[in-house]
């Protein structure tokens, strides 16, 4: 069983749709992260979350620590949205579980 | 202020080859962690260096190995690469235990 759990893997949203992407994970940490991965490979981290909800313009990500678990939503999603999104968690000092990903397709 | 840079961007090395892997951290951070990241998978961690000594390695064997610079920049270096090396390589600075930022990554194909 993997520590850190994301679902959908694959998601494909009409334009103008709102995303909602799941995290689970059994270790006890004390913040969760979230990243995206586009195309070629670069990852950009969106959120660092260690309890409650943060909103970055159309992204909003929530923790629930007692339940283990994490969403992020996407309002009014754009084909630029398009990307792998990974849940992460660390376990030791600075180092991670990571999930397998979401890859998410937004057609226009 | 500069983000976390990695070079070369793409590689190609054959089987038995050696190959080091370049990575240098945003200003201000002292931490650089390496991870592999097999098509479709996510990230795996192999090693952390913190003030230029190893803080802490994942289930990588002794053929990847490491460095870190008094500038806090690092290299991976990888002996004897088979094929299942081929991934993207990332790494990831922070300063200590913060937020760690991703660079651009190096794709490696192992002919």
């Amino acid at each position: 069983k993997n520590e850190v759990e994301q679902s959908p893997q694959n998601l494909t949203a009409q334009e103008g749709e709102f995303i909602t992407i799941n995290c689970s994970y059994s270790v006890g940490i004390s913040a969760l992260h979230w990243l995206q991965q586009h195309p070629g490979g670069g990852i950009v981290s969106l959120f660092m979350l260690s309890s409650g909800k943060k909103k970055h313009g159309r992204l909003i990500a929530t923790i629930n620590i007692q339940e283990k678990h994490s969403s992020l939503h996407i309002t009014a999603s754009h084909p630029r949205d398009s990307a792998v999104y990974i849940c992460a968690v660390p376990y030791t000092g600075n180092q991670f579980y990571f999930g397998t990903g979401t890859s998410l397709t937004v057609i226009p | 202020e500069t983000g976390v840079t990695q070079s070369p961007t793409h590689l190609i090395k054959t089987r038995g080859q050696q190959v080091t892997l370049r990575c240098s951290s945003q200003s201000g951070h002292n931490t650089v962690s390496w991870y592999q990241q097999a098509l479709g998978q996510g990230p795996q961690f192999i090693f952390q260096y913190y003030r230029e000594e190893e803080n802490g390695r994942g289930n990588f064997p002794p053929r990847f190995s490491g460095l870190q610079f008094p500038n806090y920049s690092s290299e991976l270096n990888v002996n004897a690469l088979e094929l299942d090396d081929s991934a993207l390589y990332l790494c990831a600075s922070s300063f200590s235990y913060n937020e760690q930022f991703f660079g651009p990554g190096t794709r490696l194909t192992v002919l």
